[in-house]
């Protein structure tokens, strides 16, 4: 089946730790997507991408960071820079000539 | 801030009844996107509808849009159940170009009772 697959569902993070989510897709969309939710809030980005080897700052890219080697794979890591990182993330790609966002079904991030 | 603004941040109805929930934006438009959110779930898209057109239809989903009032609404109609669920605008500004980034809205939660 096409979609956007993301992994782990569910992680924990130690004070100081790195960690990376991964996020992979089938759909052959050039562009894709970081987003942040905060419990009862909306969508903020984080990064994003158009093309495979680069990618842009959304507006809180602070604490992570994120590489685009391949077109299917848009892996985010959550640094131990990110004060505040427990949140649910969501990736989403997009078709070059496509206006509609898909979205993969989330990662759950919680520091312990 | 160009964030949407949704309206009311909760609704509950009964099964049967028609659901409304509208948008408020500050910037100018490419598009306005509604999607869906069960709890703990990603995101579901629902319609997009551009800034030359007033009006679309889903199934029992009709969304209009207002570039004047900068606002939009989504209307479910002879809701279920399953329609328990939040509900976010998302709009893609004219000054994101081509990038698609969308701005979201803090979303209409909505309870469907039997």
């Amino acid at each position: 089946d096409g979609g956007i697959t993301q992994s782990p569902k569910y992680l924990f993070r130690k004070e100081g730790q790195n960690v990376t989510l991964s996020c992979e897709q089938n759909l052959n969309h050039d562009a894709m997507y970081w987003y942040r939710q905060d419990p009862g809030q909306g969508l903020r980005l984080i990064y994003y991408s158009q093309i495979v080897n680069d990618f842009q700052k959304g507006d809180i890219a602070e604490g992570y960071s994120v590489s685009r080697e391949k077109k299917e794979s848009f892996p985010l890591t959550v640094t131990s820079a990110q004060k505040n990182p427990t949140a649910f993330y969501l990736c989403a790609s997009r078709s070059g000539n496509g206006d509609t966002i898909y979205f993969g079904e989330g990662s759950w991030l919680t520091v312990v | 801030s160009q964030q949407g603004e949704e309206d009311p941040q909760a609704l509950s109805i009964q099964e049967g009844e028609n659901a409304t929930m509208n948008c408020s934006y500050k910037t100018s438009i490419n598009n306005l996107q509604w999607y869906r959110q069960n709890s703990g779930r990603g995101l579901v898209h629902l319609i997009l509808i551009r800034s030359n057109e007033r009006e679309k239809h889903s199934g029992r989903l009709r969304v209009t849009l207002d570039t004047s009032k900068k606002s939009s609404s989504l209307l479910i109609t002879a809701s279920r159940a399953a329609d328990t669920a939040s509900y976010f605008c998302a709009l893609q500004s004219v000054g994101s170009g081509n990038t698609g980034k969308l701005i979201f809205g803090q979303g209409t939660t909505l309870q469907v009772k039997p």
